[in-house]
């Protein structure tokens, strides 16, 4: 079991551009939810999807939105990048229902510059 | 008022002692807690869940005050190895089924 994988690990942007980040989930995981961490910080929720749909939401702009495809992978795409988006950016994976555990990914470092 | 809240630490600690530390949180309506571990650079990891009995998991206890609205841990005989950044995690009711609401860390720095 590959568990929770995301791509890619590091990722340097000049502000302005536009940025997509992926995600697997964990096997027999239905749920990913994305998070943001920017440093000294714990993560922040930013937004979740099911069934391929948005089902809540974080206190994040439109400039974040978000893909989950029949496969249960999910996408990240944040437009108009600013400094202050450099952060982890961390997938975590749940089985609807069976809310045990989130199993994280080991994240996506983005640099904005 | 942020919604769960620790005291960043560091809590410097000599290797064998006991150390323990709170989380606060700000929703009564909060469901489910957990304590994540996180290494420096790395992702969360489950440590452990936490319930209105208390609950203990080798040298790892925590505790739930509902009425009070704090959760704590207690790190018994500290090893090396137990330095890391521990997140308080937090989540609301049926509503929010998965949204984790997380605290910015305890770090805890376990001394030779």
């Amino acid at each position: 079991d590959a568990g929770v994988t995301q791509s890619p690990t590091h990722l340097i942007k000049t502000r302005g551009q536009q940025v997509t980040l992926r995600c697997s989930p964990k096997s027999g995981h239905d749920t990913v939810s994305w998070y943001q961490q920017a440093l000294g910080q714990g993560p922040q929720f930013i937004f979740q999807y099911y069934e391929e749909e948005e089902r809540q939401r974080g206190n994040f702009p439109d400039r974040f939105s978000g893909h989950q495809f029949p496969n249960y992978s999910s996408e990240l795409n944040v437009n108009a990048l600013l400094l202050g988006d450099s952060a982890l950016y961390l997938c975590a994976s749940a089985q609807a229902g069976v809310y045990t555990e989130a199993f994280f990914g080991q994240g996506t470092r983005l640099t904005v510059v | 008022r942020k919604e769960v809240e620790q005291d960043p630490g560091p809590f410097n600690v000599p290797e064998g002692a006991t150390v323990a530390f709170n989380c606060t949180y700000s929703n009564s309506a909060s469901q489910s807690f957990f304590w994540y571990r996180q290494d420096c650079r790395k992702e969360p990891k489950l440590l452990m869940s936490v319930y209105s009995s208390g609950n203990e998991d080798g040298r790892f206890t925590a505790q739930l005050n509902r009425a009070s609205q704090y959760i704590s841990l207690l790190i018994r005989d500290s090893k090396l190895s137990d330095s890391a950044t521990y997140l308080c995690v937090v989540t609301g009711g049926a509503d929010s089924w998965g949204k984790l609401q997380f605290g910015a860390g305890t770090q805890v720095v376990v001394t030779p």
